[in-house]
């Protein structure tokens, strides 16, 4: 079955200092895959995403990801954090032919001044 | 940018009682999709509509769920007789041309308190 694993639930980080999120899943077929972001009383906003192509993907706010098959992995990082990008991060993988979408755990970003 | 707007942004309800949880999709879209996060857990999937029918549903989406677009603009989620584990946070989301297409639109959700 497919699934979503984000390994760390909680990361904390310094304004300015750089930033990796962690995402594995578990696939059959080339994979979907999505970074979405939720800040407090807001939706989800889609950070970037990656169908096929250039393994390494440019997002919003200067995030990027790269997807590695043999890992099966597709990492967020960004170089410089910064104090607004404290948010709840989501990974997630497309499933079947209808746009459902498979989500991680989650991983909550803090960032220190 | 258009957004997906979901009312309430948050509801009380008593074990028992039905609740309709109101989204407005983005104009020009025509799939639409259920989600929830319980505190604590995953966002799961709970069911996806196109062209006035359910496409696919969870296991999750048993027979006390259903969904309706009454008016071509509203999105609705019915629960007919809530219990305390549909406490939850529910987000609505969209996309313009489905499953082929990349991007779901997502409201703010509507945080269901089940007392």
């Amino acid at each position: 079955a497919q699934s979503v694993t984000q390994p760390d639930i909680h990361i904390t980080v310094s304004e300015g200092a750089s930033l990796e999120l962690r995402c594995n899943y578990s696939y059959g077929a080339t994979p979907y895959l999505f970074w979405y972001v939720q800040s407090p009383g807001q939706g989800l906003q889609l950070l970037l995403k990656y169908f096929s192509g250039d393994t390494l993907v440019q997002g919003i706010k200067g995030f990027e990801a790269e997807f590695k098959r043999s890992q099966s992995s597709f990492n967020l990082r960004k170089p410089s954090v910064h104090w607004s990008d404290a948010a709840e991060y989501f990974c997630a993988v497309r499933s079947g032919n209808t746009g459902k979408l498979i989500f991680g755990q989650g991983t909550t970003l803090q960032v220190k001044p | 940018e258009p957004e997906v707007t979901q009312t309430p942004s948050h509801q009380v309800t008593q074990m028992g009682q039905e609740v309709i949880l109101r989204c407005v999709p983005i104009s020009n879209h025509l799939y639409f999709y259920w989600y929830r996060q319980i505190l604590g857990q995953k966002v799961e999937f709970l069911v996806s509509f196109y062209n006035n029918e359910i496409s696919e549903k969870s296991e999750i989406f048993d027979d006390q769920f259903s969904v309706e677009r009454p008016d071509g603009s509203n999105f609705t989620l019915k629960i007919r007789s809530t219990k305390l584990e549909d406490s939850a946070m529910y987000f609505c989301a969209s996309s313009p041309r489905g499953p082929t297409n990349e991007k779901l639109f997502f409201g703010s959700g509507t945080q269901l308190s089940v007392l």
